[in-house]
């Protein structure tokens, strides 16, 4: 099966200046994350979700980050404005609706803010 | 809240050598446990994973990883690493039913010939 798929995979935009990812899951998936990982440590959960609705987004930032999944299949995350602090590789994953607790990961949009 | 520690930032091994890299977590009953890998410009991807049962489980690439409650630890190993086996090795901990992971810091691991 084809694997999740993430564009852009390299950016780079000044501060304040506003940026879009796109994730595009394994078909059937339904449940979706976003993630952030800062170089030199684990991926962060920024928000979850389950066919197109938010199960969890207490770790967003909602005052410049905003996440959205029509349909329950794309989703898309979107940083405005961009602050040097958002500089990150944002990982998308998916989970079937089966419960082996295996998430597979896209490879990811490598963000650098300047 | 659960939580992931994986002591070592670096690890270098040399080629045909044993590894064992550290994981310990933190949670209030049996987690789920997973070990990921991350070669540069990829995403993860799963070696293996602990829910129940057998405490010593087999994963893909001729890794195991041994649960031990009673030091909360699930160490990751392999008898003889091959210099492909470069790559960073997250070690994440899950709520049963909860569908989130948290994750460790990482272990960069290097092969030198």
């Amino acid at each position: 099966e084809a694997g999740v798929a993430q564009s852009p995979r390299y950016k780079i935009i000044e501060k304040r200046q506003s940026v879009a990812f796109w994730c595009n899951p394994i078909s059937g998936h339904a449940t979706l994350y976003w993630y952030q990982q800062i170089l030199g440590q684990g991926p962060k959960l920024l928000i979850q979700f389950q066919n197109n609705g938010v199960v969890d987004d207490s770790q967003l930032p909602k005052d410049r980050f905003s996440a959205e999944r029509l349909k329950g299949v794309d989703s898309t995350l979107k940083i405005q404005p961009a602050k040097l602090e958002d500089s990150a590789v944002y990982l998308c994953a998916t989970y079937p609706q089966r419960e082996t607790y295996e998430q597979y990961f896209g490879p990811g949009t490598r963000l650098t803010v300047t | 809240a659960q939580s992931v520690t994986q002591p070592d930032i670096h690890i270098t091994v040399s080629e045909g050598a044993s590894l064992e890299l550290r994981c310990n977590y933190s949670y209030g009953a049996t987690p789920y446990l997973f070990w990921y890998v991350q070669s540069p410009g990829q995403g993860l991807q799963l070696l293996l994973k602990y829910f129940s049962g057998d405490t010593l489980v087999q994963g893909i690439k001729g890794f195991e990883a041994e649960f031990k409650r009673s030091q909360s630890s699930f160490n990751l190993r392999k008898p003889s690493v091959h210099w492909s086996d470069a790559a960073e090795y997250f070690c994440a901990v899950g709520a049963p039913l909860r569908e989130k992971l948290t994750f460790g810091t990482g272990t960069r691991l290097t092969i030198i010939p």
